[in-house]
């Protein structure tokens, strides 16, 4: 069965220090993941997705197929990232339905 | 582009009632797919289409809800009786091939109130 865990619903962070949301998954395949992100007042957005390899908005996540981890970090924190941050997975290429986490609300304090 | 576009924004509805959601996907994408959120956990998907074809409704309560998509590309998702517990916001995404990706677009959602 395809899962995906974000131990911490809410985590509250200082401007300028590290953060670190953590995701945890469970597939017997080749699985995508994904960080999506809901910023106040707006729509569900894709961040970043694994294959990428890429930084967004400071942004990176490395996926760890030992551990089924794929954590979501940036070295500092910035206000504009208070958002409400989801860890998803698919079942590989092509068009195919997201699993999502529960959540993680991250606040960033000035 | 023109996002994903749902409409009505908002809905309260008595147990009982029934009640309809549309969607209108990104031009051209083919797959359309409708999530429920019920407060403080992710989206769940409802259904999935590929064109106008069903491609997974395995977790669609099939005695309650039904959806269509009938040519393609604007779909309706209907609850017919509401129960309390369908008290959620309910997407609407869309994906169309981009090279190797197939990003999900989503939509503003719909938010369910019952009573």
């Amino acid at each position: 069965a395809q899962r995906v865990t974000q131990p911490e619903k809410l985590l509250s962070v200082f401007k300028g220090a590290p953060v670190e949301l953590k995701c945890n998954y469970s597939y017997s395949g080749s699985p995508e993941l994904f960080w999506y992100v809901q910023y106040s007042r707006q729509r569900l957005q894709l961040l970043l997705r694994h294959i990428s390899r890429e930084s967004i908005k400071g942004f990176t996540a490395d996926l760890n197929k030992g551990e089924t981890s794929f954590h979501l970090k940036k070295p500092f924190a910035q206000e504009e990232d208070s958002a409400m941050y989801y860890c998803a997975l698919s079942g590989g290429q092509g068009a195919q339905k997201l699993v999502f986490g529960q959540g993680t609300r991250l606040t960033i304090n000035p | 582009e023109a996002g994903v576009a749902q409409s009505p924004r908002y809905k309260i509805i008595e147990k009982r009632q029934s009640v309809a959601f549309w969607c209108n996907p990104i031009s051209g994408h083919a797959t359309l797919y409708w999530y429920q959120q019920i407060l403080g956990q992710g989206p769940k998907l409802l259904i999935q289409f590929q064109n106008n074809g069903v491609v997974d409704d395995s977790q669609l309560p099939k005695d309650r809800f039904s959806a269509e998509r009938l040519k393609g590309v604007d779909s309706t998702l209907k609850i017919q009786p509401a129960k309390l517990e369908d008290s959620a916001v309910y997407l609407c995404a869309s994906s169309g091939q981009d090279g190797q990706s197939y990003e999900q677009y989503f939509g503003p959602g719909t938010r369910l109130t019952v009573t």
